[in-house]
């Protein structure tokens, strides 16, 4: 398909496992973000990448969480000894530039719980 | 009080109504969009904004950088609009190019 995907689409844990999600964005976008959307809460800025450049990676919650982008293209973020408050909605979205002014197209997610 | 505000919170109409949702922030923003999320959590971007008016359908936003608020109307609502409709800032200075404020949504619910 032409959009982005995302995997597993749904993630069952326990407290203390590590778990890996995966975004596959659309083809020759260079940008790349990961956002978080908890039960009842709004959506929250995670990592972004652009290209070659460093990531920006002010929003992650803690040093348990970091994200890696092999070749420019598919993105992992990992989550180490999970805990519950991870559990969350994680959403991936790709665009053409990375200006912020480009049009996002997000990914279905992954739903995250952590038991 | 987060940089990005919506108003309402939620917000019931009948099918057919004219609908405004509000966003507000409080720094300076090089970008807003809009975005709609669905029942089942998809996202779908709506618009991206720098300045003036965009239309797309029975969609509009309008954005007033001077008075740092931007509008999403719906014309001739139907039961389909119905998602929560939220607005994101691409805030100036010091955010990166990426990071996007977010909204805390708006519930709509178009009855038939």
């Amino acid at each position: 398909g032409a959009g982005v995907s995302q995997s597993p689409s749904n993630k069952v844990t326990e407290k203390g496992k590590d778990v890996e999600l995966r975004c596959d964005p659309i083809s020759g976008h260079t940008a790349l973000y990961w956002y978080r959307q908890s039960l009842g809460q709004g959506l929250e800025f995670l990592i972004y990448f652009q290209g070659n450049s460093a990531p920006d990676k002010s929003g992650l919650p803690s040093d348990r969480f970091s994200a890696e982008r092999t070749g420019g293209s598919v993105s992992t973020l990992t989550i180490q000894r999970t805990q519950q408050e991870d559990s969350a909605v994680y959403l991936c979205a790709s665009s053409w530039g990375g200006t912020g002014q480009n049009e996002q197209f997000f990914g279905p997610g992954t739903r995250l719980t952590v038991l | 009080k987060n940089e990005v505000e919506q108003s309402p919170q939620n917000l019931t109409a009948q099918e057919g109504e004219f609908i405004t949702i509000n966003c507000s922030y409080s720094v300076g923003i090089s970008a807003l969009h809009w975005l709609q999320q669905h029942p089942g959590g998809g996202i779908v971007s709506l618009f991206m904004l720098s300045s003036g008016k965009k239309k797309h359908g029975r969609l509009i936003a309008t954005i007033n950088i001077q008075e740092k608020h931007s509008s999403l109307h719906i014309t001739a609502s139907h039961p389909r609009d119905s998602a929560v409709y939220i607005c994101a800032a691409l805030i100036l200075p010091g955010g990166s190019q990426g990071n996007l404020i977010f909204g805390k949504g708006t519930k709509l619910s178009v009855k038939p």
